[in-house]
């Protein structure tokens, strides 16, 4: 069983703060470590794909950060708005089996107006 | 371009009767994936294929669950019979390639009662 661990489980914010995500993964035969965004009856969505160690990657307010050799991801959210109410989904890409994603629990984000 | 496209949304049946999902990629993936998420968890794989041919099956339950990609194109996944413990959400995601970006399709939501 390879654990792809994800903190907080939850989190709940007001409209304008400013949050974080932990994504903490085994550091062997790392290849790809994919975010995605799942809001309540709609299909994942891809944020990022981080493959290089030390890789840094925005989209709009959202960044994201990657360390390899010591296993974890953040995931940053910048003045949060209510439609970045959703869970977080981050998955680990192993190189020795590619293709296959191990998904952590999620953190679910709930931003209050 | 369409996303990724599953049937039914929702599914309520009593245990032991059987059930089918169906899933149709994006156009020109050739891997296709079918995932579970337990209530609380991270989706888990359950089958990869590379166009029709089965390659990581090695967490499906092939007591009662099968699933076939004819023509390498769309796949129906089945469940026969039903138990309490398999509702959970149904994810279906394809790929350009294996390795690649997944995307995936809203799921469906299987409750046995």
């Amino acid at each position: 069983i390879l654990n792809v661990e994800q903190s907080p489980q939850s989190l709940h914010v007001q409209e304008g703060d400013s949050t974080n995500f932990t994504c903490s993964f085994p550091s062997s035969n790392f290849y790809a470590l994919h975010w995605y965004r799942w809001e309540t009856a709609k299909s994942p969505e891809a944020l990022f794909v981080m493959t290089l160690n030390g890789d840094e990657k925005k989209k709009g307010r959202i960044s994201a950060t990657l360390n390899t050799k010591e296993g974890y991801s953040y995931l940053y959210i910048k003045g949060s708005q209510p439609e970045d109410s959703a869970t977080y989904l981050c998955a680990l890409d192993r190189g020795s089996t590619l293709g296959r994603l191990y998904f952590g629990r999620g953190t679910q984000l709930t931003v209050w107006p | 371009e369409a996303g990724v496209v599953q049937s039914p949304r929702y599914k309520i049946i009593e245990k032991k009767q059987p059930v089918a999902f169906w899933c149709n990629p994006i156009s020109g993936h050739n891997t296709l994936y079918w995932y579970r998420q337990n209530l609380g968890q991270g989706p888990e794989l359950l089958i990869r294929y590379e166009n029709e041919e089965a390659v990581d099956d090695s967490q499906l339950p092939k007591d009662r669950f099968s699933a076939e990609r004819l023509k390498g194109v769309d796949s129906t996944l089945k469940i026969q019979p039903a138990e309490l413990g398999d509702s959970a959400v149904y994810l279906c995601a394809s790929s350009l390639l294996r390795g690649n970006e997944q995307f995936f399709g809203p799921g469906t939501r299987l409750t046995v009662l």
